[in-house]
């Protein structure tokens, strides 16, 4: 079992819609939890980290479900600057960053 | 500014030869990684660096060789090139998860490594 389960894709949706990412992880001990955004030929980079209550930052929620080992990231209002392949990444206290394989996300006007 | 900055951005090498990506941070952050992402985009971490000393070291074989001269510089040398190498390699930095930070890690733009 991979460390970090993503659902890969391709999500296909329109303008204005909400979409939501889902990513589980199997290490209990995990410390925190992170969605970063790579754009296609560019490096990743933070969209945002998620807290244990949960934390919005304009159309994106980050939700965190320590219980189940699960982490979402909910999109609303879709743009088509959203378009991009987003990344589940969680820590250990060891300091390691372990990546999903991502979710790619198109956004058709 | 660039905060990480790697060099070459691109390398197209034969099979066999040796060959070196450099990585520098001007964050003042006192890890540094490397990061292999391969065709299917997957992105692995290949080695780990904190204040120079090596702390992560996953399976990779004994051909990469990571060698960082202070904690600004993390340069990742790969002899003996094989196809299977070709790959984005990406540099990376972050601060210790402590005091606030939240251990975000900052990638280079990523050096594409292809191999004939």
């Amino acid at each position: 079992r991979k460390e970090v389960e993503q659902d890969p894709g391709p999500f296909n949706v329109p303008e204005g819609a909400t979409v939501a990412f889902n990513c589980t992880y199997s290490n209990s001990a995990s410390q925190s939890f992170f969605w970063y955004r790579q754009d296609c030929r560019k490096e990743p980079k933070l969209l945002m980290s998620v807290y244990s209550s949960g934390n919005e930052d304009g159309r994106f929620t980050a939700q965190l479900n320590r219980a189940s080992q699960y982490i979402s990231l909910l999109i609303r209002d879709s743009k088509l600057s959203d378009s991009a392949t987003y990344l589940c990444v969680v820590n250990t206290n060891a300091g390691k960053s372990t990546f999903g394989d991502g979710t790619t996300l198109t956004v058709k006007p | 500014d660039t905060a990480v900055s790697q060099t070459p951005k691109y390398l197209v090498t034969q099979m066999g030869n040796d060959k070196s990506i450099k990585c520098e941070q001007n964050l003042g952050h006192d890890t540094m990684y490397w990061y292999k992402q391969d065709s299917k985009k997957f992105l692995k971490i290949m080695f780990s660096y904190n204040n120079k000393e090596l702390i992560i070291n996953e399976t990779v074989p004994n051909r990469f060789s990571p060698k960082s001269p202070d904690k600004a510089h993390l340069n990742l040398h790969i002899n003996s090139l094989e196809l299977g190498d070709s790959a984005v390699y990406f540099c990376a930095s972050s601060q210790d998860p402590t005091g606030g930070n939240t251990g975000e890690l900052f990638f280079g733009e990523g050096s594409r490594l292809t191999v004939l």
